[in-house]
């Protein structure tokens, strides 16, 4: 199975920061990355897929970049809408594993 | 418009059996990638499933041999079966769509709470 590792698990960050998430796998799994946004409550919501590519109606202050075995979630300056959580995911292989997640909070 | 609805959750005793449906409308299910997904209280993530389009199953570790994931085709709904329940399986069930192999998952239900007590 593929690990999927996250970090950091937590962050605090005040609106208009810039924020970096990281997501490392256990075996290169080429650009089959996908980003999550969950809010409490809620279903998370597809952000980026294949690594790099914008959901229709994401924000362009979101973006994805890696491959391989390392990717990263940027957002370019942190929106008050923005305070959720974010989780990886890889759909290289079954089991289609997922990151442990990023909660960020309000500093 | 795309819709997924989760219904069937509930409170059931360890050791029982539970069915999940996910009823799709806006999309036909037997096209696309169908996955569950749950997240226990207070936690992550967790894959549960996937029925491909030609069929094929597949199943986290977790719920392998317990579990079985099925579609009617004529009612564009998306099933799991879940026996011998455990409390570890106490979660929120999402179904989740992936339009093509490989893509991420672009359309989530609402989630049934499912709690198993011991």
């Amino acid at each position: 199975d593929i690990q999927m590792t996250q970090s950091p698990s937590s962050l605090s960050a005040s609106v208009g920061d810039r924020v970096t998430i990281t997501c490392r796998a256990s075996q290169s799994i080429s650009t089959f990355l996908s980003w999550y946004q969950q809010k409490p409550g809620k279903a998370p919501k597809l952000l980026i897929y294949a690594a790099s590519n914008l959901q229709s109606g994401v924000p362009s202050g979101f973006s994805g970049s890696g491959s391989g075995t390392d990717f990263t979630l940027t957002i370019s300056s942190l929106q008050p809408e923005d305070f959720a959580s974010y989780y990886c995911q890889q759909t290289y292989s079954t089991p289609l594993t997922f990151g442990g997640g990023t909660k960020v909070e309000i500093k | 418009e795309i819709q997924l609805v989760e219904s069937g959750g509930g409170l059931i005793q360890a050791g029982g059996s539970l069915r999940l449906s996910c009823a799709a409308s806006g999309f036909t299910v037997s096209n696309n990638y169908m996955n569950w997904v749950r997240q226990a209280p207070g936690k992550g993530l967790e894959w549960v499933s996937v029925m491909y389009t030609g069929g094929s199953t597949f199943y986290a570790d977790s719920v392998k041999g317990r579990f079985t994931i099925s579609r009617d085709n004529s009612k564009n709904t998306l099933y799991l079966q879940m026996n011998s329940l455990r409390a570890e399986d106490t979660a929120v069930y999402y179904c989740a769509r992936a339009s093509t192999l490989g893509s991420g998952f672009d359309y989530w239900g609402q989630g049934t709470v499912v709690t198993v007590s011991s």
